[in-house]
């Protein structure tokens, strides 16, 4: 079965602080791997996009990394912001044909002044 | 536009009734999608369009749930004898079909009391 899994559930961090969040995916045929930001009340933004070969990428202070051999990937946050605090969503398209996404249930990001 | 609009933004009503919610994609966008979040998790694929047709509805839950796109344009996920358990932010998304990321609109938060 297509899953995608993320850890930690919830995070709280100092303004300021650094932090990674990870995501494990068992989807096949896999095509892409998508980080997205969701604020609360809003529709989810795209961070970054991976593709088989690619094994990071950047976006300002996020930072994606992809093994395709273990089927996990990490976002990195580089000195946190207040605005940061979100919801960070793993998303994994597979190739059938509909370019469906799957989505992992999130981490909810808290960072605190 | 410059985004995926939906209307309403937030939906209550109650059980046994019909609601109707509404999906503007971006203009050009050929592919369209409507996902379900309920609170805490991850969007669930419900169904997607290219153009007019109905691509892939195996997300939809049961026959109480259909969509339309008649004009391959805005669509609209109509829902017949809500129920309480159908309470949940409905998102949509549209995509170009080249370009591999959706866009995703604010949803609507629909409340069936």
């Amino acid at each position: 079965k297509n899953q995608v899994e993320q850890s930690p559930q919830s995070l709280i961090i100092l303004e300021g602080k650094n932090c990674t969040l990870q995501c494990n995916y068992t989807v096949s045929p896999f095509s892409n791997l998508r980080w997205y930001k969701q604020d609360t009340g809003r529709g989810p933004v795209s961070l970054t996009i991976m593709t088989f070969s690619e094994n990071t990428k950047s976006n300002g202070r996020y930072t994606a990394t992809l093994d395709a051999d273990t089927k996990q990937s990490s976002l990195h946050i580089t000195a946190s912001q207040l605005s940061d605090s979100a919801s960070y969503i793993c998303v994994v398209s597979d190739r059938s044909g509909t370019y469906k996404y799957i989505f992992g249930t999130g981490t909810r990001l808290k960072v605190l002044a | 536009g410059a985004g995926v609009s939906q209307t309403p933004s937030n939906k209550v009503t109650e059980k046994g009734k019909y609601v109707e919610l509404r999906c503007d994609p971006i203009s050009g966008h050929t592919a369209l999608y409507w996902y379900r979040q309920s609170l805490g998790q991850g969007p669930e694929f419900l169904i997607y369009f290219q153009g007019t047709g109905a691509a892939d509805d195996s997300g939809l839950p049961n026959d109480r749930f259909f969509a339309v796109r008649p004009e391959g344009s805005v669509s609209t996920l109509k829902i017949q004898r809500t129920e309480r358990g159908d309470s949940a932010v409905y998102l949509c998304a549209s995509w170009t079909g080249e370009e591999e990321t959706q866009y995703f609109g604010p949803g609507t938060r629909l409340l069936v009391l």
